[in-house]
C-alpha cells in the first residue's frame, strides 16, 4: 500500500501570512494527488486535484505544486476561515486511495 | 447541486452486519465516469477510503477490508447501500458517502461528501 506523509503536524501561522504544507508518498504517485480541507464537525472539502487544479469555489489563494513524490499546498494570506486541518491524498496507485495523517493549521 | 445525505444505525454491537444508505441528487448514477464512494474517518485520524462503485456496476474496495464490505446501487432510488460484516470496535468512525471526481474510471478523488454518520461499535 502506497503511504502518505504529511509535515508539519502542526503549522502556527498569524492571519495574513502565507503557510506551506508538505506532503510525501512512498512512491511516485505522478501528478494525481489532491488535497482536502476539514474543519471541526464538517466532512472534508476538496480544494486540490490533479495537484494543480483548484475545485469548484476555491479561492486563487490557494495554489498546489509538485509531482512524483512530493506536493506543495499553499495557503497565501490566511483567512480565518482557512484554520483547519489540510490531507493530501494520492489516487495513482490504487486499491486503495490512501490520504496522508493531515496538517492542522493553527491561530498562531 | 450535488447532495448526499448518510443513514442507518448509529450504534451496532460486535460481529453484527452494519448498513449504510447514502442517498443523492444531483447526479445519475447511470450517467458514464460517474461513481460513489464511501470512506471512513475514526475520531480525531485520516479518512480511510472503503469502496467505489461506478455507473457501469463495477466495483472496487480496500484490499484489507474487502472481505468484510459489499458495495451495491440502485438507480432508480438514487442510492448505494454499503454492508460491512462483522463489526468490531475498531470500526467506530464517522462513515461518509462521497461522489468521485474525474473523468475516466482510473482517477478518483472525492469532490462533493455527504456531512457523514457516526457509528460506534459497543456491546
Amino acid at each position: 500500500e502506497l503511504v502518505m506523509t504529511q509535515s508539519p503536524a502542526t503549522l502556527s501561522v498569524s492571519p495574513g501570512e502565507s503557510a506551506t504544507l508538505s506532503c510525501r508518498a512512498s512512491q511516485t504517485v505522478s501528478s494525481n494527488l489532491a488535497w482536502y480541507q476539514q474543519k471541526p464537525g464538517q466532512a472534508p472539502r476538496l480544494l486540490i486535484y490533479g495537484t494543480y487544479t483548484r475545485a469548484t469555489g476555491i479561492p486563487a489563494r490557494f495554489s498546489g505544486s509538485g509531482s512524483g513524490t512530493e506536493f506543495t499546498l499553499t495557503i497565501s494570506s490566511l483567512q480565518s476561515e482557512d484554520f483547519a486541518v489540510y490531507y493530501c491524498q494520492q489516487y495513482n496507485n490504487w486499491p486503495p486511495v490512501t490520504f496522508g495523517p493531515g496538517t492542522k493549521v493553527e491561530i498562531k | 447541486q450535488i447532495t448526499l445525505n448518510e443513514s442507518g444505525p448509529t450504534l451496532v454491537k460486535p460481529t453484527q452486519t452494519l448498513t449504510l444508505t447514502c442517498t443523492f441528487s444531483g447526479f445519475s448514477l447511470s450517467s458514464n465516469d460517474v461513481g460513489v464512494g464511501w470512506l471512513r474517518q475514526p475520531p480525531g485520524k485520516a479518512p480511510e477510503w472503503l469502496a467505489l462503485i461506478y455507473w457501469d456496476d463495477d466495483t472496487r474496495y480496500s484490499p484489507s477490508l474487502r472481505s468484510r464490505l459489499t458495495i451495491n446501487k440502485d438507480t432508480s432510488k438514487n442510492q448505494v447501500v454499503l454492508k460491512m460484516t462483522n463489526m468490531d470496535p475498531v470500526d467506530t468512525a464517522t462513515y461518509y458517502c462521497a461522489h468521485r471526481g474525474g473523468t475516466t474510471w482510473r482517477y478518483n478523488w472525492f469532490d462533493s461528501w455527504g456531512q457523514g454518520i457516526l457509528v460506534t461499535v459497543s456491546s
